[in-house]
C-alpha cells in the first residue's frame, strides 16, 4: 500500500523568507502524480502544484516550486518570498497513473507566516 | 464554470440520526470521490463512484455509510445513526474520466457535528 509521510507537523517563516515544506511517500510504482493542497483556515482544499512522475524536470508554479528526488521518493514543497495568505496546511497526495485513482494524503504540516 | 458544491456547508445531529450530505460535481466531471477529515488529521480516502457504479469504496466504514451518484443529480453520502466519532469535515472532489492528469478538484466542505 502506498503511503505518504510529513514529518514536520509544524513550520514557521519570516514574511519575504523561503521555507521548504518535506514530503517522502512510498510505492512499487513506477508512475504516478505528486500534488501538494493547501488548507487554509476556510477549509477549502486548494491545489498548490502537480508533479508527474515521469517528468525529470521539477514543477514550478509562480513562488512555489518542489524538489522531485524520485529515487529517494522525496516530493519538497519550496515557498519563496513568502506571504502572510501562504499560511495555511499544507497536505503532500500521492496517487498512481493508472488503476485506483484515490489519493492518498500525508498528515500535514501547519504553516505560520511571522510578519 | 462553476467548482464542486457541497450542501450543506455545516451539519448538527444527534446521536442515532441519520446525515445526508450532497456534492454536485464540476461541470463535465463524471468521477466523484469522498474523503473525511477528523480534527487535526489529513484526509482519508472513503469512496469513488462513477455515474450509477460505486468504483471502490475500501476507505468506507462496512456499517451506517453508504454513498450514491445516481444519473441525475447530486453524490449522497448518507451516514445512518449516527455516533460522536463520526463528527468530522467530509470532503467530496471530482474530476475528469480517467485518461487526463487525473486532477481532482475539492469542494468547501461539510462539518458533521453530532451532538
Amino acid at each position: 500500500a502506498q503511503t505518504v509521510t510529513q514529518s514536520q507537523p509544524e513550520m514557521s517563516v519570516q514574511e519575504a523568507e523561503t521555507v521548504t515544506l518535506s514530503c517522502t511517500y512510498d510505492t512499487s510504482e513506477s508512475d504516478y502524480y505528486l500534488f501538494w493542497y493547501k488548507q487554509p483556515p476556510s477549509r477549502q482544499m486548494i491545489l498548490v502544484i502537480r508533479q508527474e512522475a515521469y517528468k525529470q524536470q521539477n514543477a514550478t508554479e509562480n513562488r512555489f516550486s518542489v524538489n522531485f528526488q524520485k529515487a529517494a521518493k522525496s516530493f519538497s514543497l519550496k515557498i519563496s518570498d513568502s506571504q502572510l495568505g501562504d499560511a495555511a496546511m499544507y497536505f503532500c497526495a500521492y496517487r498512481p497513473i493508472f488503476g485506483n485513482e484515490k489519493l492518498t494524503f500525508g498528515t500535514g504540516t501547519r504553516l505560520t507566516i511571522i510578519p | 464554470n462553476a467548482g464542486v458544491m457541497q450542501n450543506p456547508r455545516h451539519l448538527v445531529r444527534r446521536r442515532g440520526q441519520e446525515a445526508r450530505l450532497r456534492c454536485s460535481p464540476m461541470k463535465g466531471h463524471s468521477h466523484v470521490y469522498w474523503y473525511r477529515q477528523l480534527p487535526e488529521e489529513g484526509l482519508k480516502f472513503m469512496v469513488y463512484l462513477q455515474k450509477e457504479n460505486i468504483i471502490d469504496e475500501s476507505g468506507m466504514p462496512k456499517e451506517r455509510f453508504s454513498a450514491e451518484f445516481p444519473k441525475e443529480g447530486p453524490s449522497i453520502l448518507r451516514i445512518q445513526q449516527v455516533v460522536r466519532g463520526d463528527s468530522a469535515a467530509y470532503f467530496c472532489a471530482s474530476s475528469q474520466p480517467t485518461g487526463s492528469v487525473g486532477e481532482q478538484y475539492f469542494g468547501p466542505g461539510t462539518r458533521l457535528t453530532v451532538t
